[in-house]
């Protein structure tokens, strides 16, 4: 049971244009989000959280989103930059129950064209 | 100053040896993670240590055995390795539950590409 969906395996994008990459939840439970971005054989490296008491955190040209009645969060990037290129991976955590263990989405694979 | 190490990066061995993957963290947490990332490229969580004492283990074959000498420290052994056993393993780390401010916030290793033929 996938409990944190990325249904889009990939986006292309044009450079200086908003990449929105998107991400829903089944579990109620979560109540703590991550984006992570990953290069090829790199590790995932941390970009922005969001807690469920929030609706929006924004980190320089970064700015997540979370609908908890749609169970959807969403990750804006403005503008795409080439060296945004990378497989982002969502990630949520029920801290409450499960301490600081992550689900983590499958993945999009963002490109953005110069 | 690498933050999460791992060694080695890439691993290539024979189906029924038995490997290690080393793993340590400078960032001061006293949480340490196992993930395992499939061909389909899912980051699954395998173990998670806290201050030594083992908090997550999913359901892994127990030839998998997480090892944490210290905080700093988490090592993976595998024994009698199978086909299956081949896709990159991530160790992470984080403050932990008792930070309350950084909890869920996860620092990743490079990854350790295990072949096994």
């Amino acid at each position: 049971d996938q409990q944190v969906k990325q249904n889009s395996p990939s986006l292309s994008v044009q450079e200086g244009r908003i990449s929105i990459l998107n991400c829903d939840y089944t579990n109620s439970m979560f109540d703590y989000f991550l984006w992570y971005k990953k290069y090829p054989a790199e590790g995932p490296t941390f970009l922005i959280s969001i807690s469920s008491i929030k609706d929006k955190n924004e980190d320089g040209r970064f700015t997540v989103f979370l609908n908890k009645s749609a169970k959807h969060l969403s990750l804006h990037i403005v503008p795409s930059q080439p060296g945004d290129s990378a497989v982002y991976f969502c990630a949520a955590s029920a801290r409450k129950t499960s301490g600081s263990r992550l689900t983590f989405g499958e993945g999009t694979q963002l490109t953005v064209n110069p | 100053d690498t933050a999460v190490s791992q060694t080695p990066k890439y691993l290539v061995t024979q189906m029924g040896n038995d490997k290690s993957i080393k793993c340590e963290q400078n960032l001061g947490h006293d949480t340490m993670y196992w993930y395992k990332q499939d061909s389909k490229k899912f980051l699954k969580i395998m173990f998670s240590y806290n201050n030594k004492e083992l908090i997550i283990n999913e359901t892994v074959p127990n030839r998998f055995s997480p090892k944490s000498p210290d905080k700093a420290h988490l090592n993976l052994h595998i024994n009698s390795l199978e086909l299956g056993d081949s896709a990159v393993y991530f160790c992470a780390s984080s403050a932990g539950a008792t930070s309350g401010i950084l909890i869920g916030t996860q620092y990743f290793g490079p990854g350790t590409r295990l072949t096994v033929l």
